[in-house]
């Protein structure tokens, strides 16, 4: 069982550069998230979904764009990287409902941005 | 509103320490309360939960009980191995709406033989 399959693990970018992570989950899983995680700051939520078809802002939306076209997969895109995006970006599912289901994550995709 | 805080770090013990991790939630009811652990490269997996107020959460050693009255649900151990060197994250559901984890900033913990 995979659970949640983040690609790539790793990548530099330049900046100005574009680049979409992509986020598996072959749990069936309704919500899928996407956090960013600094040091100091903990994890900080970039964009959301409640089901496939849509998508939600979260904490720190600007400069990502996000897509759920299908259920098992949420993507996320940097349209013009900059150095403020370097961090480690998780993606996480949960099944949804009654507020106290348990979220799965990836391993996380380190970025840089140079 | 819907925020975590908790203790910062980072704490350094030597093994068979008693460990105590702080959080404390605000809330305008009783969300659900969870304890995230992440081991070096690793993504965050789930420790323990509380669903209530009143319930303790336990897995491999470690509790947190849900105290609707100090707003609080901290994290403890007895007896800490060199196995639980990792960061500790405390997280709630948000309220009125849509499911999502709001995460404290994460306690690194150090155990040293």
């Amino acid at each position: 069982n995979a659970g949640v399959t983040q690609t790539p693990k790793f990548r530099v970018l330049k900046t100005g550069q574009s680049m979409t992570l992509l986020c598996a989950q072959d749990m069936n899983h309704e919500y899928m998230y996407w956090y960013r995680q600094d040091p100091g700051m903990g994890l900080r939520l970039i964009h959301y979904s409640v089901g496939e078809g849509t998508t939600a802002k979260g904490e720190v939306p600007d400069g990502y764009n996000v897509s759920r076209l299908k259920k098992q997969n949420f993507l996320l895109g940097l349209e013009s990287a900059a150095p403020s995006q370097t961090s480690v970006y998780f993606c996480a599912s949960t099944s949804g409902g009654k507020g106290h289901t348990e979220a799965f994550f990836g391993q996380g995709t380190r970025l840089t941005v140079v | 509103g819907n925020s975590v805080t908790q203790m910062e770090g980072p704490v350094t013990l030597s093994e068979e320490a008693f460990l105590t991790i702080n959080c404390t939630y605000t809330a305008t009811g009783y969300p659900s309360l969870f304890w995230y652990v992440q081991y070096p490269g690793e993504g965050l997996q789930l420790l323990l939960k509380a669903t209530k107020a009143d319930d303790k959460g336990s897995n491999k050693g470690f509790e947190a009980t849900y105290r609707k009255e100090t707003t609080s649900f901290h994290l403890e151990k007895g007896s800490v191995q060199v196995s639980d060197s990792a960061v500790y994250f405390c997280a709630r559901i948000t309220q009125g709406g849509s499911e999502k984890l709001v995460f404290g900033k994460g306690t690194k913990l150090t155990v040293n033989p």
